[in-house]
């Protein structure tokens, strides 16, 4: 089974800086990794796929990257939209989901 | 526009069933990967079961056995048969066609 892992659980930064999330997989996945924004009482919004290939809509200051077993997503400038969970999910092999780490307002 | 409507959600006792439904438009359920993802209360992501476009069916371990992913070519509509339900099945049950879209939801509860 593929265990993916999310880091930090939660992460505390004022608007308009730079937040970094890391997702590592157990075992490589290629880039075949997906990020997930979601927002509360909604469902999930697909950020990226293959790692770093930027959903519709999704804005720039949202980037993605990584390939086998560590994955970041960072967000350049943070606004206030952008303090909900994030989830990583490798599609590799199966689907499995990171436990999502949540971005709080400093 | 690609839409997924999820409905058959509601209270089950334990060890009951329920049948939930994924309409799907704008797309076929047949030349999609479709999934069914949950999210118990307060809690995160779970990948439940996904038929591919040769209709195999996957399963996430926990679920293997009880629940079972099937569509109906004529109507693009995918279903997610749940037996022996347990109190830990409770959760919103999304649909998914490949990675996205998503479809709400449907609240599943599974309480005495």
């Amino acid at each position: 089974e593929i265990v993916m892992t999310q880091s930090p659980a939660t992460l505390s930064v004022s608007p308009g800086e730079r937040a970094t999330l890391s997702c590592r997989a157990n075992q490589s996945i290629s880039t075949n990794l997906a990020w997930y924004q979601q927002k509360p009482g909604q469902a999930p919004r697909l950020l990226f796929y293959a790692a770093s290939t930027r959903a519709t809509g999704i804005p720039p200051r949202f980037s993605g990257s990584g390939s086998g077993t560590d994955f970041t997503l960072t967000i350049s400038s943070l606004q206030s939209e952008d303090f909900v969970v994030y989830y990583c999910q490798q599609y590799h092999n199966g689907w499995t989901f990171g436990q999502g780490t949540r971005v709080d307002i400093k | 526009e690609v839409q997924l409507v999820e409905s058959g959600g509601g209270l089950v006792q334990p060890g009951g069933s329920l049948r939930l439904s994924c309409a799907a438009s704008g797309i076929t359920v047949s030349g999609s990967h479709m999934s069914w993802v949950r999210q118990a209360p307060g809690t995160g992501l779970e990948w439940v079961a996904s038929i591919d476009i040769d209709g195999n069916t996957y399963y996430a371990g926990s679920e293997k056995g009880r629940f079972t992913i099937s569509r109906h070519n004529s109507t693009d509509t995918l279903f997610l048969q749940m037996n022996n339900l347990r109190v830990l099945d409770t959760a919103v049950y999304y649909c998914a066609s490949g990675l996205w879209p998503w479809g709400h939801g449907t609240l599943v509860t599974v309480s005495s």
